[in-house]
């Protein structure tokens, strides 16, 4: 059974527009989120997190949103550059147990210039 | 900054081979983890280590055994390699300080033949 659960496993955007990439997750004790970004042959680089007291984090041009009710967040890179081009994760730990992370599949987004 | 180093970068074993993937980290973490990613699937964990002499298994750790050797390092071991091991292996830590992300290392891709 996922735990966390990512149901695009690819998007495409323009250049310079929006890009949104959604997560889901069953486990209503995870209380700290995260998003990471992987390379091919690298491996994953963190790149914004959340915790569930907030319902939106933001740094630069990436903003993740947190909708506990829903159990859901997003993602949002605005504007989107090429170089964003990457497989992105979303993560979930709870509090204690070392705060292990549950993964969810990965979307790849592509950047189209 | 090294971060996180894994080796091997790239194995190739046979059937019933032992191997032992090391992995080092010199930011002065306390938690290390062991994950392994397959295709179309996200990073699922295999074994932790909340602090030097401490160890805990993960989601999947049968067919392994780790080593919190010290501080700094925490290795991976396949005793007997089966073929459903292969798969790419990154190593991550993080402090105790709260809702810190984990930091990953480039991984080791590991075919078993």
């Amino acid at each position: 059974d996922q735990q966390v659960k990512q149901n695009s496993p690819s998007l495409s955007v323009q250049e310079g527009r929006i890009s949104i990439l959604n997560c889901d997750y069953t486990n209503s004790m995870f209380d700290y989120f995260l998003w990471y970004k992987k390379y091919p042959a690298e491996g994953p680089t963190f790149l914004i997190s959340i915790s569930s007291i907030k319902d939106k984090n933001e740094d630069g041009r990436f903003t993740v949103f947190l909708n506990k009710s829903a159990k859901h967040l997003s993602l949002h890179i605005v504007p989107s550059q090429p170089g964003d081009s990457a497989v992105y994760f979303c993560a979930a730990s709870e509090a204690g147990s070392a705060r292990q992370l549950t993964f969810g599949s990965g979307t790849q987004l592509t950047v189209l210039p | 900054n090294a971060g996180v180093t894994q080796t091997p970068k790239f194995q190739v074993l046979k059937t019933g081979q032992s191997m032992t993937l090391q992995c080092a980290q010199d930011m002065n973490h306390n938690s290390m983890y062991w994950y392994r990613q397959d295709p179309g699937m996200g990073l699922r964990l295999i074994y932790y280590s909340a602090s030097e002499g401490t160890t805990d298994k993960g989601e999947v750790p049968n067919g392994y055994n780790v080593s919190r050797l010290n501080k700094r390092e925490f290795s991976l071991r396949l005793e007997s390699a089966a073929p459903s091991q292969t798969s790419v292996y990154f190593c991550a830590s993080t402090t105790d300080r709260f809702n810190q992300p984990q930091h990953f290392g480039d991984g080791t891709r590991l075919s078993i033949l």
